[in-house]
């Protein structure tokens, strides 16, 4: 049982490429979500999911869009990166009350 | 709309003492409350939870009680050790069940001194 895991750990972008972040689950939850983690700033939801192929915007979706073609696996795409998308992003998946969170990937836009 | 406060850190303490961090919140209806913890370089962990006023979790030695009159859930422990050394946030669920994500706090690190 792996729980959250995402990938990659670490990327670094230059303006304006495009990128995705994976994040797979294996405890059959049906809600995942996207954080972000800034320094000061705790994290912040983007985008959560209740569902297969279903999604919703957080917090602060601008920049990001999600897929959730399969029940595991929930997607964050980054079309045009931009230097203020540096940060640190977190996948979850929750069961009741608890998040799981993944291991995060730390994300540099140069 | 929803929010959570906790102090800022850091917060230095010895081993051996009492640790408070104070955590309010901002929310409508009946939220849940969590405390997380993260540990250098991982993701975050559940530290324990409250769903309801005036319930109390607890985990590790740590407690905290949810107070609807002063909108509170404070983290406490009697006696802290190096290795409780880590972030700790404080977060709500609006729906109480969390399936539309989780309102954190900035988050506090914590560093025990030997």
């Amino acid at each position: 049982n792996a729980g959250v895991t995402q990938t990659p750990k670490f990327r670094v972008l230059k303006t304006g490429q495009s990128m995705t972040l994976l994040c797979a689950q294996d405890m059959n939850h049906e809600y995942m979500y996207w954080y972000r983690q800034d320094p000061g700033m705790g994290l912040r939801l983007i985008h959560y999911s209740v569902g297969e192929g279903t999604t919703a915007k957080g917090e602060v979706p601008d920049g990001y869009n999600v897929s959730r073609l399969k029940k595991q696996n929930f997607l964050l795409g980054l079309e045009s990166a931009a230097p203020s998308q540096t940060s640190v992003y977190f996948c979850a998946s929750t069961r009741e009350y608890e998040q799981y969170f993944g291991p995060g990937t730390r994300l540099t836009v140069t | 709309g929803d929010s959570v406060t906790q102090m800022e850190g850091p917060v230095t303490l010895s081993e051996e003492a009492f640790l408070t961090i104070n955590c309010t919140y901002t929310a409508t209806g009946y939220p849940s409350l969590f405390w997380y913890v993260q540990y250098p370089g991982e993701g975050l962990q559940l530290l324990l939870k409250a769903t309801k006023a005036d319930d109390k979790g607890s985990n590790k030695g740590f407690e905290a009680t949810y107070r609807k009159e002063t909108t509170s859930f404070h983290l406490e422990k009697g006696s802290v050790q190096v290795s409780d050394s880590a972030v700790y946030f404080c977060a709500l669920s609006p729906g109480g069940g969390g399936a539309d994500g989780l309102t954190f706090g900035k988050g506090t690190h914590l560093i025990i001194q030997p």
